[in-house]
């Protein structure tokens, strides 16, 4: 079976643009959560989304934003980029989104802002 | 106080050693554990869950102490493809008592097994 697929691999945008993100979960699984990587750090949470519906939000600002769509692939939006949303966002899927279901990662997009 | 915390390393050892991470957690509330593993440039891949009782899964054991909120990975026999970034991870109910997955990651401790 297909792990997780993020699309694009690397993306290089400037200063004030906008970007979409693509996650297609493992078949079955029906949540997806997104994470931001900065370099040396661990992920950090920044949604996820069960079923279409936003069930968790991290400590991001407003200019970020996801959807799930019914055959539950995901878009993370970023609007007004700035430098320092230059990182890896992860997309990890899930069974159900549940505390102790194991979440498995996909490959992640790179993003540079300049 | 960061809600997972990671020993600094960078562990270096031999291979054939025994190494072990340490890891705390803040959040008395915290559900689930976890351990991932991270080449570099790669995505996180699950390595163990991590239950109560404690597990092992060949050359790794991973135990829970939560009175102490206290985690810890054991590698016996190290290879050199053992060589990564070892994450910590806490799944941490939110404030009204939802269940959902979200994920606190320690920082990750770097492993370099060597000839």
């Amino acid at each position: 079976d297909a792990g997780v697929t993020q699309s694009p691999t690397h993306l290089i945008k400037t200063r004030g643009q906008q970007v979409t993100l693509r996650c297609s979960p493992i078949s079955g699984h029906k949540s997806v959560s997104w994470y931001q990587q900065v370099l040396g750090q661990g992920p950090q949470f920044i949604f996820q989304y069960y079923e279409k519906e936003e069930r968790g939000r991290g400590n991001f600002p407003d200019r970020f934003s996801a959807r799930q769509f019914p055959n539950y692939s995901s878009e993370l939006n970023v609007n007004a980029l700035l430098l320092g949303d230059s990182a890896l966002y992860l997309c990890a899927s899930s069974l159900a989104g549940l505390e102790y279901n194991e979440q498995f990662f996909g490959p992640g997009t790179r993003l540079t802002v300049l | 106080r960061k809600e997972v915390e990671q020993d600094p390393g960078p562990f270096n050892v031999p291979e054939g050693a025994t190494v072990a991470f340490n890891c705390t957690y803040s959040n008395s509330a915290s559900q689930s554990f976890f351990w991932y593993r991270q080449d570099c440039r790669k995505e996180p891949k699950l390595l163990m869950s991590v239950y109560s009782s404690g597990n092992e899964d060949g050359r790794f054991t991973a135990q829970l102490n939560r009175a102490s909120q206290y985690i810890s990975l054991l590698i016996r026999d190290s290879k050199l493809s053992d060589s990564a970034t070892y994450l910590c991870v806490v799944n941490i109910a939110n404030a009204g008592g939802t269940s959902y997955g979200k994920l606190t990651f320690g920082q990750g401790t770097i492993l370099t097994v060597h000839p």
